[in-house]
């Protein structure tokens, strides 16, 4: 079962625009974590914020988190073409069991 | 550090064979993680070990897969008959299982075409 839905499911933008992708899920979680995934490939862990933590930082990346919306989003600033990937959020209940969403396709154009 | 291994890269079977996955997560990580990912959807948790026991599996078809991990370590996952709708990429991942380490690390995943 997907825990999470992502939106939107695919976003075309062009280089050094920023990029936002939205997340919302279902059940109480522990912390949320954002993936990347580049095309044949294993997933990348990027960031994680905790139930308890409203936003965070990372290079280009920012996260939010709002418990009461049940809802997340990730930002990429000045994105570049390397930043064409799939982005999954995935949750975690506290019980190290991690479900992900449906995932936002990002297309960089340089 | 070492990745996480994962083998083959790719399968192609035809339908109702058999086929075995193999997963060996990063040294020291006592979690370990088997995901089904369908083409253009996000990845299914279908098994969850701690250590060489089962956590969760509530998502994997037993009448068809089987997963096993033998010394808390190496994993195998299979699949006796394939389906069409088997057809996906198989992802490993294992983590530490740490509080404050909740990282999942992800192999380069085997990717099963059922004819």
């Amino acid at each position: 079962s997907q825990q999470g839905e992502e939106d939107p499911q695919a976003l075309s933008i062009q280089e050094g625009e920023n990029a936002t992708m939205n997340c919302s899920y279902k059940t109480s979680i522990n912390n949320l974590q954002w993936y990347r995934q580049n095309s044949g490939r294993g997933l990348v862990h990027l960031i994680l914020i905790r139930s308890n933590e409203r936003e965070k930082h990372s290079g280009r990346l920012r996260v939010t988190l709002d418990t009461s919306k049940k809802s997340s989003s990730l930002l990429i600033t000045a994105s570049r073409a390397a930043d064409t990937a799939s982005y999954f959020c995935a949750t975690d209940s506290g019980t190290y069991k991690y479900i992900f969403g449906t995932g936002t396709r990002l297309k960089v154009l340089a | 550090e070492a990745g996480v291994a994962q083998s083959p890269r790719y399968k192609i079977i035809e339908k109702r064979q058999s086929v075995a996955f193999w997963c060996n997560p990063i040294s020291g990580h006592a979690t370990l993680y088997w995901y089904q990912q369908i083409l253009g959807q996000g990845p299914k948790l279908l098994i969850q070990f701690q250590n060489n026991g089962v956590v969760d599996d509530s998502q994997l078809p037993k009448d068809r897969f089987s997963a096993e991990r033998l010394k808390g370590v190496d994993s195998t996952l299979k699949i006796q008959p394939a389906k069409l709708e088997d057809s996906a990429v198989y992802l490993c991942a294992s983590s530490p299982y740490r509080a404050g380490n909740e990282k999942l690390f992800f192999g380069s995943g085997t990717q099963l075409s059922v004819l």
